[in-house]
């Protein structure tokens, strides 16, 4: 079966502007969390949505906001871009969002910001 | 609150070489607990989990068991090979459904 799927890979913005990424989970599964992996912080949670309600907000600004659609596919938006949010951002898909039905990751989306 | 530590990398080892990467957790309640593998420009992939105290997670020969009382789940392998050489990352998950990542171990095997 198909795997988690983000899209882009890469993505170059100017700082001030804003971006949306893309994930569509793996078929059937309900819960898409997404993290922020940079060298210096390593990887942060950021949210998760679980039929289209977020459940769990990780300690990131306003800037960073997501929404998932009925379909269990989701974005995540940044606005006002900082140089800071140069990261690769990863979401990961799971049937319940506990451990026993497991999470998959997708490859992730690498953003830079110049 | 919760937290995880886990070894500084790099780690370089010979091929067939034994590999352990420590890894210590702080939780709150109960959690599961994680190792992930990522290779150079790839997501997290699941290497192994364990979802109570004394259950041993394996896969692909690599191991490690959930010990409450030293609060520990170490990764071992007994006999590491080239394409093992990535990012090991030890991670919990709790109520929330939140993972806590370590930092993150790099492992280079040598041939």
């Amino acid at each position: 079966k198909a795997g988690v799927t983000q899209t882009p890979r890469y993505l170059i913005k100017t700082r001030g502007q804003q971006v949306t990424l893309s994930c569509s989970p793996i078929s059937g599964h309900r819960s898409v969390s997404w993290y922020q992996q940079t060298p210096g912080q390593g990887l942060q949670f950021l949210f998760e949505y679980f039929s289209e309600t977020q459940r769990n907000k990780g300690n990131f600004p306003g800037r960073f906001s997501g929404r998932q659609f009925s379909n269990s596919r989701s974005e995540m938006n940044v606005s006002t871009l900082e140089l800071g949010d140069s990261a690769l951002y990863l979401c990961a898909s799971s049937l319940g969002g506990i451990a026993n039905y497991g999470y998959t990751f997708g490859s992730g989306t690498r953003l830079t910001v110049v | 609150g919760n937290s995880v530590t886990q070894m500084e990398g790099p780690v370089t080892l010979s091929e067939e070489a034994f590999l352990t990467i420590n890894c210590t957790y702080t939780a709150t309640g109960y959690p599961s607990l994680f190792w992930y593998v990522q290779y150079p420009g790839e997501g997290l992939q699941l290497l192994l989990k364990a979802t109570k105290a004394d259950d041993k997670g394996s896969n692909k020969g690599f191991e490690a068991t959930y010990r409450k009382e030293t609060t520990s789940f170490h990764l071992e392998k007994g006999s590491v090979q080239v394409s093992d050489s990535a990012v090991y990352f030890c991670a919990l998950l709790e109520t929330g459904n939140q993972f806590y990542f370590g930092t993150g171990t790099s492992l280079t095997v040598i041939p």
